[in-house]
């Protein structure tokens, strides 16, 4: 089943705007990672946010982490249509190893 | 650095066969994990592998199956196959002993008949 689940379901945007997608989850966690899928391919690491970190950023990409209120947001700030895909969030827990428990996804579409 | 590669991109299989994935993880990385991914369940865990042994496992039934050599390369297989088995495999290699991001592989994409 599903650890998380994410918010909105799809998304539409112009090209420049920002995007906000967010994440909630259901039990403790030591790490919570964004992923990037494009059409049915493999996932693409965005960033990777520690269960004592508040806020990460990567280019144009900021992750927030609420772990009281078991929450994370991405940003995309000046979106592009090459931004256009599916966001995926997924968390980790100690004792866990590798294993990752998967949101359900934002669709985002970016148009020019 | 080479990516993670797959082997199958895609299968079709019938009913009641068996499958067998392959995953190269990148050069260094000892852990495997594989998902399996469909458009009514999501993403879901199967199982990571870590210096040949299994690490963790998620909630499938025991015709799903997996092994890693000494190369850190793994293999999953799928006896007796199901229409419900029809998805897209995911393989994923990580560094191990804290926590890493994963980089995962283009899948393979399994269709049975």
């Amino acid at each position: 089943s599903q650890q998380g689940e994410e918010d909105p379901q799809a998304l539409s945007i112009q090209e420049g705007e920002n995007a906000t997608m967010n994440c909630s989850y259901k039990t403790s966690i030591n790490n919570l990672q964004w992923y990037r899928q494009n059409s049915g391919r493999g996932l693409v690491h965005l960033i990777l946010i520690r269960s004592n970190e508040r806020e990460k950023h990567s280019g144009r990409l900021r992750v927030t982490l609420d772990t009281s209120k078991k929450s994370s947001s991405l940003l995309i700030t000046a979106s592009r249509a090459a931004d256009t895909a599916s966001y995926f969030c997924a968390t980790g827990f100690t004792g866990g190893g590798n294993k990752l428990t998967f949101g359900t996804g934002t669709q985002l579409k970016v148009e020019l | 650095k080479a990516g993670v590669t797959q082997t199958p991109r895609y299968l079709i299989k019938t009913r009641g066969q068996q499958v067998t994935l392959s995953c190269s993880p990148i050069s260094g990385h000892r852990s495997v994990s594989w998902y399996q991914q469909t458009p009514g369940q999501g993403l879901q865990f199967l199982f990571e592998y870590f210096s040949e042994t299994q690490r963790n496992k998620g909630n499938f039934p025991g015709r799903f199956s997996g092994r890693q050599f000494s190369n850190s390369r793994s293999e999953m297989n799928v006896s007796t196959l199901e229409l419900g088995d029809s998805a897209l495999y995911l393989c994923a290699s990580s560094k191990s002993g804290g926590v890493y991001e994963q980089y995962f592989g283009p899948g393979t994409r399994l269709t049975v008949t």
